[in-house]
């Protein structure tokens, strides 16, 4: 099984639509969670960091379950431009801090 | 431009070459990360550093892999003896590093290597 695991997609979805992926971690002792952004042949950036109770930046609500051992993200009223991929982070600390990388959820946003 | 930068940004080799990329992190950034990405995957974690110090290395990374950050600044990666499956962009990115807690890294644009 691996360490992160992400629905692939493509989630095809039209302009203001509400979508939400899902990213599941095998490790109980992870202790950190990222969504980062990646846009097509560009490099990863951080969207949201993932916070116990929850937390939400303007139309992006990120969510983390520890005892089912996931994290979501939902994105309110999409628009074109959120047409990416969206990563899970998960990072474990072992006395240092390794981050890793889920495969990537595709989104395209369609007029 | 104060982002991370990565030389050279492509490279095209020939199977048993070595090659070697250079990151340049954000200046004032002490932690620093190498990483390999190839399509439909994220990023795999290679190696890491604090300041000069390589803390890290993944168990995936075989002994052809070598990297250096010898004044805690700027870092190295070498491949020796190239394969075509090492063909894929390597990443690197940076960040401040406190003490005991995550920090958002900042990636710069990567190197995508080809191996013919």
């Amino acid at each position: 099984r691996k360490e992160v695991e992400q629905d692939p997609g493509p989630f095809n979805v039209p302009e203001g639509a509400t979508v939400a992926f899902n990213c599941t971690y095998s490790n109980s002792a992870s202790q950190s969670f990222f969504w980062y952004r990646q846009d097509c042949r560009k490099e990863p950036k951080l969207l949201m960091s993932v916070y116990s109770s929850g937390n939400e930046d303007g139309r992006f609500t990120a969510q983390l379950n520890r005892a089912s051992q996931y994290i979501s993200l939902l994105i309110r009223d999409s628009k074109l431009s959120d047409s990416a991929t969206y990563l899970c982070v998960v990072e474990t600390s072992g006395g240092s801090y390794i981050p890793t990388f889920g495969r990537g959820t595709s989104l395209i946003v369609h007029p | 431009d104060t982002g991370v930068s990565q030389n050279p940004r492509h490279k095209i080799t020939k199977r048993g070459q070595n090659v070697t990329f250079r990151c340049d992190p954000i200046s004032e950034h002490n932690r620093l990360y190498w990483y390999r990405q190839t399509l439909g995957q994220g990023p795999e974690f290679l190696t890491y550093f604090q300041n000069e110090a390589q803390l890290e290395k993944s168990r995936l990374l075989s002994d052809r892999f070598s990297a250096e950050r010898p004044k805690g600044s700027f870092s190295t990666l070498e491949i020796q003896r190239t394969e075509q499956g090492d063909s894929a962009m390597y990443l690197c990115a940076s960040s401040t590093g406190q003490a005991s807690s995550y920090n958002e890294q900042f990636f710069g644009p990567g190197t995508r290597l080809t191996v013919l």
